[in-house]
């Protein structure tokens, strides 16, 4: 089966300019997380999807954080305006349901460096 | 919020021997996972092991689960090079529907 895929891979911005990502899930998975990895830590959810609704973006910095999947099926991640802070892998991944019990599959990320 | 933290932070082994991580978490879960990143990539799954199982075995990978300690290992035996990687440990919080929380993980650094 084919895997999450993310794009761009990478993406360089100046602060306060606006940046965005997007996530196909795998075919099938209701389930979709957007994750923040800043380097040398473990990822930090931002906003976790169900089908086209939103289970949980309790981390997500919505001032300047924006997520939708309208359809259910890939979704897109943006920021806006971006500050140095923000730069870091944002990663995508997907899960046949809400449990994650048959664990996550990620995508290879997008590396946001912001100048 | 509740989080795994994984141990020791960073571990350097000679190819062949047997690699030990450690998680510790801190309130009662449903299921841990293990996830693998090589640098630069995404992770992937490794093992999910549920609360009431006390071990699960892949490969050459074993995963222990102790819920009255509230730790769980990863055991990779006979490590090659090609396991040089970063490992996370991932906890739910006992609630299903819940998603998954990651540590900050062990780099495993297996010289040939």
């Amino acid at each position: 089966e084919a895997g999450v895929a993310q794009s761009p891979r990478y993406k360089i911005i100046e602060k306060r300019q606006s940046v965005a990502f997007w996530c196909n899930p795998i075919s099938g998975h209701a389930t979709l997380y957007w994750y923040q990895q800043i380097l040398g830590q473990g990822p930090k959810l931002l906003i976790q999807f169900q089908n086209n609704g939103v289970v949980d973006d309790s981390q997500l910095p919505k001032d300047r954080f924006s997520a939708e999947r309208l359809k259910g099926v890939d979704s897109t991640l943006k920021i806006q305006p971006a500050k140095l802070e923000d730069s870091a892998v944002y990663l995508c991944a997907s899960s046949l349901g809400v449990t994650g019990g048959s664990g996550y599959t990620f995508g290879s990320g997008t590396r946001l460096t912001v100048v | 919020s509740q989080q795994g933290e994984e141990d020791p932070q960073a571990l350097s082994i000679q190819e062949g021997e047997n690699a030990t991580m450690n998680c510790s978490y801190k309130t009662s879960i449903n299921n841990l996972q293990w996830y693998r990143q090589n640098s630069g990539r995404g992770l992937v799954h490794l093992i999910l092991i549920r609360s009431n199982e006390r071990e699960k075995h892949s490969g050459r990978l074993r995963v222990t689960l102790d819920t009255s300690k509230k730790s769980s290992s990863l055991l990779i035996t006979a490590s090659r090079a090609a396991d040089t990687a970063s490992y996370f440990c991932a906890t739910d919080a006992g609630n299903y529907g819940q998603n998954f929380v990651f540590g900050p993980g062990t780099r495993l650094s297996v010289l040939p």
